[in-house]
């Protein structure tokens, strides 16, 4: 399966501190792309999608750069809640979506 | 959030045991999944069914059998396991995959965690 690269981290961030992902990705046929939050022993959520114009939801925004093949989430204001794991997906039309192995963030009081 | 259910939410079962896993998906989907995730480990796409029809099959061991009576069950059918099959096993569900079309996000259950003795 063609792969979606992202660093595993841990990030450490105190709280109230803005971070970054980036995730990379191989396949030029993507189309889709998603950010998913899992939380320890629980399921992936969808957080956003990416749309190439860039979006916003609040404090999270999602930017797509199909030139580098490379997908950012950025969270400002982080708060306790968002430690988690965030999952960096790639789609290609027809098939199942290719998820990243995950970056982890724990933010701290 | 009932969209995607699973049931055992916990199976512990020994090596020669036969046991199954329910997916049920509320969400007029037309695709499933199968996924594993073994701890601190990330996700391993195990099979796909588009429309009741089997898609792929990541080189999965025979002892894990899926079935997919209709689009809004998925089923996965233990035999034979190994200890190091125990894992996490999440289904998940999307409107369908369709060649030329934009993939749609998944929706996951809460998965079944699956300890084999």
């Amino acid at each position: 399966r063609k792969e979606v690269e992202q660093d595993p981290g841990p990030f450490n961030v105190p709280e109230g501190a803005t971070v970054a992902f980036n995730c990379t990705y191989s396949n030029s046929a993507s189309q889709s792309f998603f950010w998913y939050r899992q939380d320890c022993r629980k399921e992936p959520k969808l957080l956003m999608s990416v749309y190439s114009s860039g979006n916003e939801d609040g404090r999270f925004t999602a930017q797509l750069n199909r030139a580098s093949q490379y997908i950012s989430l950025l969270i400002r204001d982080s708060k306790l809640s968002d430690s988690a794991t965030y999952l960096c997906v790639g789609g290609e039309a027809g098939y199942a979506l290719n998820f990243g192995k995950g970056t982890s963030l724990l933010v701290t009081p | 959030e009932t969209g995607v259910t699973q049931t055992p939410r916990h199976l512990v079962m020994g090596m020669t045991n036969k046991k199954s896993l329910k997916c049920e998906q509320h969400l007029g989907h037309n695709a499933m999944y199968w996924y594993k995730q073994s701890a601190k480990k990330p996700l391993e796409l195990m099979f796909v069914y588009n429309f009741k029809e089997q898609t792929e099959n990541n080189s999965v061991p025979s002892r894990f059998s899926p079935e997919c009576p209709n689009s809004s069950h998925l089923f996965l059918h233990l035999h034979t396991l190994q200890p190091e099959d125990s894992a996490l096993y999440l289904c998940a569900s999307s409107p369908g995959l369709t060649s030329g079309m934009s993939s749609y996000e998944q929706y996951f259950g809460p998965g079944t965690r699956l300890t084999v003795t």
